[in-house]
């Protein structure tokens, strides 16, 4: 079974960082497209990146370019999304997200983990 | 524009069908989409890949009650029987060379 799990959410202030982590299982990582998805309280979903499959290209919602970096290892099955200069509006619950072979929707979702920005 | 837009609310009666929309933004009425449920309290489920041509396929353990639909630019989610626990949020997805976005969401009532 597809397995994913996040981590690393938490309280922050605004300026400081963190780096969530998702552990997968069930696949072949490497060859899927890996994606970070979040939820403000009360609102909609909002992609906020995505990392290719077998070419790890990286891509961004503008909000968050510059401050958030995606990556993966796959020697440890772990995506990763480093976020740095954190603001209030990046408060939200962040979703792991795992596409379908060859494409990017998505079709497998963690349980999200929760990061809150406030002083 | 690269946009979904979905109507805010939708409600129908236990055991009817209803038909939820979602628009793609002009000169993307090829696109491809992804429907997701949301129920209260609990993470996005994945519903269904739909093709602009209509052609869907859903997602692992997903009853036959919900199918999909196209038209020029619109794309349907239909759920017949309706049955309480499809009372939830609805998104639509679509994606162009990594770039990802989700429509506003539909809340669908059970009444």
């Amino acid at each position: 079974d597809v397995q994913l799990l996040e981590s690393g959410g938490g309280l922050v202030q605004p300026g400081g960082s963190l780096r969530l982590s998702c552990g997968v299982s069930g696949f072949a990582f490497s060859g899927y497209a890996m994606s970070w998805v979040r939820q403000a309280p009360g609102r909609g979903l909002e992609w906020v990146s995505s990392i290719g499959g077998f070419d790890d290209s990286t891509h961004y919602i503008d909000s968050v370019k510059g401050r958030f970096t995606i990556s993966r290892d796959t020697s440890k099955n772990t995506l990763y999304l480093q976020m740095n200069s954190l603001r209030v509006e990046d408060t939200a619950i962040y979703y792991c997200a795992r596409s379908t072979f060859g494409d990017y929707d998505v079709e497998y979702w963690g349980r999200g983990t929760l990061v809150t920005v406030s002083s | 524009q690269f946009e979904l837009t979905q109507s805010p609310s939708a409600s129908a009666s236990l055991g009817a069908s209803v038909k939820i929309t979602c628009t793609v933004g002009s000169g993307h009425s090829n696109y491809d989409i992804a429907w997701h449920q949301q129920q209260p309290g609990k993470g996005p489920r994945y519903l269904m890949n739909l093709k602009y041509d209509g052609r869907h396929r859903r997602g692992d353990g997903i009853p036959d009650r919900f199918s999909g639909s196209s038209s020029g630019s619109e794309r349907y989610l239909t759920i017949s029987s309706l049955q309480s626990e499809d009372e939830a949020d609805y998104y639509c997805q679509t994606w162009a060379t990594g770039i990802q976005v989700f429509g506003g969401g539909t809340r669908l009532t059970v009444l």
